[in-house]
């Protein structure tokens, strides 16, 4: 398995800005992503993020609004930019631990974001 | 679209009973499974993965597949109130997940 941590656990943001939220894992991994989860709601994936090459984004989420990097192999970022009051949401990563089963993925406990 | 439809409930069972929870899927190329638990204002925790037909048994869980109905279960045995959440059925498709609603649990003492 792999212990996934985020920050900022929580922040209430003002319309216009962006934030930058982080996303640490304690081993190396291969696959990581983004989720969004709406209130209510299940997860929506935003995009995966691959060391050492450009994020690839589902439909609907464009690089511009939710820019993603991807340094290395155990950290990740995503900026959820100009906000507006509907990306009020909880923000998720997940990933793929090497040498694990390719396909399993845990998640982080969350960032809870709320854009007045 | 990949779509994966889940009951939203809740389902109340009493403890010590079996919860029975299901899950179909819309893309025939998926070929794993998982369910996971969520508490309220806590993040998706992973209980099983299955990607072959029949059933898979881990402690008090058992999940069953049967790709030829698109169908996926997962079964809890002996309930306890400490079960109630919300359970999330996912279909792999590349490398991404696609989540279903949730299914809210509810275990009564």
């Amino acid at each position: 398995s792999a212990v996934i941590s985020q920050k900022p656990s929580r922040d209430i943001c003002q319309r216009g800005t962006s934030l930058t939220i982080q996303c640490q894992v304690d081993s190396q991994v291969t696959m990581m992503f983004w989720y969004r989860q709406q209130p209510g709601q299940s997860l929506t994936l935003i995009a995966t993020a691959n060391q050492g090459s450009e994020a690839t984004y589902e439909s609907g989420f464009v690089i511009d609004k939710f820019p993603i990097s991807r340094p290395n192999l155990t950290f990740s970022t995503l900026t959820v930019s100009n906000m507006s009051p509907e990306d009020s949401s909880i923000y998720l990563c997940s990933a793929t631990p090497i040498g694990g089963s390719e396909e399993t993925q845990y998640f982080g406990p969350g960032t809870r974001l709320l854009v007045l | 679209q990949k779509e994966v439809e889940q009951n939203s409930g809740p389902l109340s069972v009493p403890e010590g009973a079996i919860a029975s929870l299901n899950c179909t899927y819309s893309d025939r190329v998926s070929q794993s499974f998982f369910w996971y638990r969520q508490y309220s204002g806590k993040s998706p925790e992973l209980i099983m993965s299955i990607y072959s037909n029949g059933d898979k048994e881990d402690g008090r869980f058992t999940a069953q597949l049967n790709k030829a109905s698109q169908y996926v279960s997962l079964l809890i045995r002996d309930s306890q109130p400490s079960d109630s959440a919300t359970y999330l059925c996912a279909a792999r498709s590349g490398y991404a997940l696609n989540f279903g609603k949730g299914t809210s649990l509810l275990v009564t003492p």
